[in-house]
C-alpha cells in the first residue's frame, strides 16, 4: 500500500517555464514534507521541506505548497533551468515515534528541454 | 569535503554468495541508514544505526544484516542474495534521529545478481 504517489513518471518543461511535480499521501501523521532530487550517478540531496504548519514555503526558484485537507503537495520551480533535469523524490515524515523515517515516493523525472 | 561514500560503486556477485556492501561517512553523524532502490521503485528503509543500536525495520529480511565497528563505518551483507535482491543500495546519515534532521546520501551502490 503506498502511502506516497507521486503520480507522474516524467516531466518535460521548457527552459523558462514553470515546473510543477506533485505527491499525495495517505498517511494522516505526516506533518513534514521534504523534496530530494536526485541527478544519475549520485545520491538524492536535499531541496526543500515544509511543516504541516504552514502552507508555503519558498527558496528561491523553489517552492512547496501543502494541501493539508487534501492530502496533497507540489513543488514548483520557476523558471525552470536545465541544470534542474533530475528524479524529484517526495519524501514525508509522520509525527509519531517512527518520525526520523522518510517514506519516499517513487519519483518523478524532470526533463528541462533548451 | 565532508561526505558519505559508497564503496564499490557496482557490484556483481552470484546467487547465493555472500557480498558487503561498504558506507564511510566524514560528517560525524550519530545515524547511519541504508535503503534499497529497486528499479522505479521508491527507496526503502533496510535498517540504521543510531550511534552503536541498530534498529531493523520489521519487513527487512533476515537475508540483511549490518554491522558498523565504528562512528565512521557501516557495513550492509547480504548472506544469500537470490535474483530479487538487485537493486540500488543507498546510505545516507544523518546527525540526529529526529524529524527535522536532514540526511545525506552517499551515490549508492548498484547491485547485480547473476
Amino acid at each position: 500500500d503506498q502511502q506516497v504517489k507521486q503520480n507522474s513518471p516524467s516531466l518535460s518543461v521548457q527552459e523558462g517555464r514553470i515546473s510543477i511535480l506533485n505527491c499525495d499521501y495517505t498517511n494522516s501523521m505526516f506533518d513534514y514534507f521534504l523534496w530530494y532530487k536526485k541527478y544519475p550517478a549520485e545520491g538524492p540531496t536535499f531541496l526543500i521541506s515544509i511543516s504541516s504548519i504552514k502552507d508555503k514555503n519558498e527558496d528561491g526558484r523553489f517552492t512547496v505548497f501543502l494541501n493539508k485537507s487534501a492530502k496533497h503537495l507540489s513543488l514548483h520551480i520557476v523558471p525552470s533551468q536545465p541544470g534542474d533535469s533530475a528524479v524529484y523524490f517526495c519524501a514525508p515524515r509522520d509525527s509519531g515515534a517512527g518520525s526520523y523515517q522518510l517514506t519516499f515516493g517513487k519519483g518523478t523525472k524532470l526533463s528541462v528541454i533548451p | 569535503d565532508a561526505m558519505v561514500i559508497q564503496n564499490p560503486r557496482y557490484q556483481v556477485t552470484q546467487f547465493g554468495k555472500p557480498v558487503t556492501l561498504s558506507c564511510s561517512q566524514t560528517l560525524n553523524h550519530n545515524v547511519m541508514y541504508w535503503y534499497q532502490q529497486k528499479s522505479s521503485q521508491a527507496p526503502k528503509l533496510l535498517f540504521h544505526y543510531y550511534d552503536k543500536d541498530f534498529n531493523n525495520e520489521a519487513d527487512t529480511p533476515d537475508n540483511f544484516q549490518s554491522r558498523r565497528p565504528n562512528t565512521s563505518f557501516c557495513f550492509l551483507d547480504i548472506r544469500s542474495p537470490g535474483l530479487g535482491d538487485a537493486a540500488m543500495y543507498l546510505c545516507a546519515t544523518s546527525k540526529i534521529r529526529d524529524r527535522g534532521s536532514e540526511q545525506y546520501f552517499g551515490p549508492g551502490t548498484r547491485l547485480t545478481v547473476t
